[in-house]
């Protein structure tokens, strides 16, 4: 079956620095999603991303984010500067359509730790 | 804007027994999908049963079932037969649904009710 890709599985990081979270999403999939779920909290939207350009963000989306599918396959999440409220898991789905009436499909997810 | 609530922090099951899970939502929305998701300790992220609200039917998928009541705006999910497998976080999920090129697939999330299978 299909899978959606996360690397790497763990990172940590020193607060002010930029990391980058990479995701392979399934190859006929064209929205691409990045969640965030800090620990034993909900699931919270990020970003959505069709056609090569952002298509919905939320308000923790803010300027020190970004998204980018360079080359096709992946799709990455850039923090830039990030502080120690970044620490949580991010997960990448994936879907078909932006209709997703069967759901998405997501990655095994990146533990984001800022130290 | 809509709200996903989940009331029951953590629940737990005899192994074999049934369990019902709670969801409610509020919305202004007539056309939207609800969800329901397991997040087991290795959390990964796996679709357990959908909802079309259009549809009066209640979902089902083998041992899950779905007891949506669309003017109650209510969506539990019951859990029949429980395994030590369905050990679990479990996560009630909405999706507005837009016409044409402007959806864009937002799921928003309840808090997650955590579930514990007992031998």
């Amino acid at each position: 079956e299909p899978e959606v890709t996360q690397t790497p599985s763990h990172q940590v990081t020193q607060m002010g620095q930029e990391v980058i979270l990479r995701c392979v999403p399934i190859s006929n999939h064209l929205y691409f999603y990045w969640y965030r779920q800090i620990l034993g909290q909900k699931v919270e939207f990020l970003v959505s991303f069709y056609n090569n350009e952002i298509s919905e963000k939320s308000e923790i989306f803010d300027d020190q984010f970004s998204v980018e599918r360079p080359d096709g396959s992946n799709f990455t999440l850039k923090i830039r500067s990030t502080k120690l409220e970044d620490s949580a898991m991010y997960f990448c789905a994936s879907s078909r359509t932006g209709l997703s009436n069967y759901g998405y499909t997501f990655g095994s997810g990146t533990r984001l730790t800022v130290v | 804007a809509q709200t996903v609530t989940q009331s029951q922090p953590e629940m737990s099951v005899q192994e074999a027994e049934t369990v019902t899970l709670s969801c409610t939502y509020d919305t202004s929305e007539s056309n939207y999908y609800l969800f329901w998701y397991k997040q087991p300790p290795s959390r990964q992220m796996i679709l357990v049963i959908r909802q079309e609200a259009y549809k009066q039917q209640n979902a089902t998928e083998n041992r899950f079932s779905v007891n949506f009541q669309k003017a109650a705006k209510s969506f539990s999910l019951k859990i029949s037969d429980s395994q030590l497998g369905d050990t679990a976080m479990y996560f009630c999920a909405f999706m507005k649904l837009e016409h044409g090129s402007s959806n864009t697939g937002k799921l928003i999330f309840g808090q997650g009710t955590t579930l514990q299978v007992k031998p």
